[in-house]
């Protein structure tokens, strides 16, 4: 069965530092890859996604993710993070017959001035 | 922009009440989810709909219905609301197969 892995439930970082959310996924073949980002109180916004093609991909608010289908992960990435970045992190897999999204449990992120 | 609303952003409801959470969608987009948010457990999906009078169970369906009888429509039924559904309700849509969805703001419903 697919499932997605967020190993990292709270990161806390200072601003400018860089960022890494880490993102484990088990699918049998060739996975769709997604990101989303929750603010408090607000619904899930996409940040970037993976179909196919270049395994690095960027996305919106300057982040990046990376495919490495030998890891099986889809790791998260910002080189320097701001203020605003504190928010809640999904990462998520689409596959099989009913296209559904299987969501991780997240990563809540928080930021230090 | 695809723009996808619910009809309350707070909702309190007592025990026993039948509730009911509407979800639009201004992009004509064939497929609609429903999703129950709850700390440390992520996305769960309840149930979603592909077209217009379809239904499919998702992987918490239990004490919930939908309906959708207009393609920009989707609605989550509580037919009995009970304190275990007091969680943070997320509807979103898609145009079909591995496409990209997107999410409504969130209904917060807690149940006394």
């Amino acid at each position: 069965a697919q499932s997605v892995t967020q190993p990292d439930i709270h990161i806390t970082v200072s601003e400018g530092a860089s960022l890494e959310l880490r993102c484990n996924y088990s699918y049998g073949a060739t996975p769709y890859l997604f990101w989303y980002v929750q603010s408090p109180g607000q619904g899930l916004q996409l940040l970037l996604k993976y179909f196919s093609g270049d395994t690095l991909v960027q996305g919106i608010k300057g982040f990046e993710a990376e495919f490495k289908r030998s890891q099986s992960s889809f790791n998260l990435r910002k080189p320097s993070v701001h203020w605003s970045d504190a928010a809640e992190y999904f990462c998520a897999v689409n596959g099989g017959a009913t296209n559904k999204l299987i969501f991780g449990t997240g990563t809540l992120l928080a930021v230090q001035p | 922009d695809v723009k996808v609303t619910q009809s309350s952003r707070y909702l309190v409801k007592r025990t026993g009440e039948k509730v009911f959470l509407e979800c639009v969608q201004d992009m004509d987009h064939e497929n609609m989810f429903w999703y129950r948010q709850d700390p440390g457990l992520g996305l769960r999906l309840i149930y979603f709909s592909y077209d217009v009078k379809m239904k499919e169970k998702g992987d918490i369906p239990e004490g919930y219905s939908v309906s959708r009888e207009k393609k920009e429509r989707f609605s989550l039924i509580l037919e009995s609301a009970s304190t275990n559904q007091t969680s943070m309700y997320l509807c979103a849509s898609r145009t079909g197969g591995v496409e990209t969805q997107y999410f409504g703001p969130g209904t917060r419903l807690l149940v006394l």
